[in-house]
């Protein structure tokens, strides 16, 4: 099952760039690698997008090695409002039809 | 455009009733999905529609929960014989298109936050 692996937290300063890895082994050739963020109290909101390489939009970007074994979301210069959780999610596996986001990584900015 | 719609947006109810949860999903899309988060937890899939089908009612939590969605559009969760272990916030989400097409992001609506006293 393309399951997926993120740290839980991460702490950063105002400004920086700040880049979250989720590991996905079993991800299958049909699979595109998404990103959401989620405020308390929210439904989780899609970030980004992508299938390999580098995807880059007006948020963030999303760097997927050759292999799509892992992704790395990266946050530039990040401020007190993107505190919130990132979950990546892969799409299904073929013969099932379960989805599973990954635990998500709660993300702090410190100022 | 509107989002993802969900009624109630808060249910308290005592333990042994049933609850009905309701999804209204973005016109157009013909996937739509139920998930349950409890506190500080991650997302929990429940069940997917394709249309008004559910191919895989696996991820539902016991036989009390069952789900259904009328012309391909609203969508109800119905737990019965609710348990304290059933509180949780309960997100619906709609993508324009199915699994197979997994490159359409899903929208989420804001949940409804189950309490069962």
């Amino acid at each position: 099952l393309a399951k997926t692996t993120q740290p839980i937290s991460m702490d950063s300063y105002e400004g920086q760039e700040v880049n979250i890895t989720c590991s996905h082994n079993n991800i299958a050739t049909n699979d595109y690698i998404t990103w959401y963020q989620q405020f308390p109290s929210q439904g989780p909101r899609f970030i980004i997008q992508g299938y390999k390489t580098k995807v880059t939009n007006e948020v963030a970007s999303l760097f997927i090695p050759a292999d799509r074994k892992s992704s790395t979301l990266s946050l530039p210069r990040v401020s007190l409002s993107d505190t919130a959780v990132y979950y990546c999610l892969v799409g299904p596996r073929r013969m099932g039809n379960q989805f599973y986001f990954g635990t998500g990584t709660s993300l702090t900015v410190i100022p | 455009g509107a989002g993802v719609s969900q009624s109630p947006s808060n249910k308290v109810t005592e333990k042994g009733k049933d609850v009905e949860l309701r999804c209204d999903p973005i016109s157009g899309h013909t996937a739509l999905y139920w998930y349950r988060q409890s506190l500080g937890q991650g997302l929990e899939f429940l069940i997917y529609f394709q249309g008004n089908s559910a191919p895989d009612k696996s991820g539902l939590p016991s036989d009390r929960f069952s789900a259904e969605r009328t012309g391909g559009s609203v969508s109800t969760l119905t737990i019965q014989r609710t348990q304290q272990e059933d509180s949780a916030v309960y997100l619906c989400a709609s993508s324009l298109g199915g699994p197979a097409y997994s490159n359409q992001p899903q929208h989420f609506g804001d949940g409804t936050r189950l309490s069962i006293l």
